[in-house]
């Protein structure tokens, strides 16, 4: 199974809004709504942002979003904060039982 | 407060074997799926394997089938990976997470380190 694209960075000021982009295929990210995205921190574990697509579990912000068209989910981040500087990672259902990853994505804040 | 705590990486040597452990606590074992998700220090996480909450079914990456063994004791709370014929590519960071039910991963430990090296 091969990984999920992510662009390897974005960048964006304080205050801003930002979106990642994650593409797969018709036989994972296009195929099932069990896209989530994940935060982490240097030296620390992932963190679940946003799961089904479009849900957030409880205790995490509105400002960050989720969506999909096609094979493509998005992320993004509104009102970018210092705290929001981390990598990225979106995740997919591939069927059978099986999941696979994006590659990550590193998000600069300037 | 849901925890989850691995244990027993280390230094082993290629062809070697280790076992991982993820003890947890906060939550009801039994009910949740379980998974195991690698991390090569500085790269991208990688989904290992999965079992289901009574531990009949199992499923793994491609790159690990027939040689790792995901397992749970659900009277000890805590799930296990058993690592055999390691190779250098196997030296990660190993994280284990529960399935939230809808095919993500909402809550992790703080992972453990292997090394494959002779």
């Amino acid at each position: 199974q091969s990984a999920l694209t992510q662009p390897a960075s974005v960048s964006g000021s304080p205050g801003q809004s930002i979106t990642i982009s994650c593409t797969g295929t018709s036989s994972d990210v296009g195929g099932y709504i069990y896209v989530s995205w994940y935060q982490q921190h240097p030296g620390k574990a992932p963190k679940l942002m946003i799961y089904d697509v479009t849900r957030r579990p409880s205790g995490i912000s509105n400002r960050f979003s989720g969506s999909k068209s096609g094979n493509t989910a998005s992320l993004t981040i509104s009102g970018l904060q210092a705290g929001d500087e981390a990598d990225y990672y979106c995740s997919s259902y591939t069927g059978s039982s099986t999941w696979v990853f994006g590659g990550g994505t590193k998000l600069t804040v300037l | 407060e849901v925890q989850l705590v691995e244990s027993g990486g280390g230094l082993v040597q290629p062809g070697g074997s280790l076992r991982l452990s993820c003890a947890v606590s906060g939550f009801t074992f039994s009910s949740y799926w379980m998974h195991w998700v690698r991390q090569v220090p500085g790269k991208g996480l990688v989904w290992v394997s999965r079992i289901n909450n009574d531990g009949i079914t199992t499923t793994y990456a491609d790159s690990v089938k027939g040689r790792f063994t995901i397992s749970r004791d659900n009277t000890k709370n805590t799930l296990y990976l058993q690592m055999n014929s390691l190779r250098a590519e196997d030296r990660a960071v190993y994280y284990c997470a529960r399935d939230g039910g809808s095919g993500s991963f909402d809550s992790w430990g703080q992972g453990t380190l292997v090394t494959v090296s002779s």
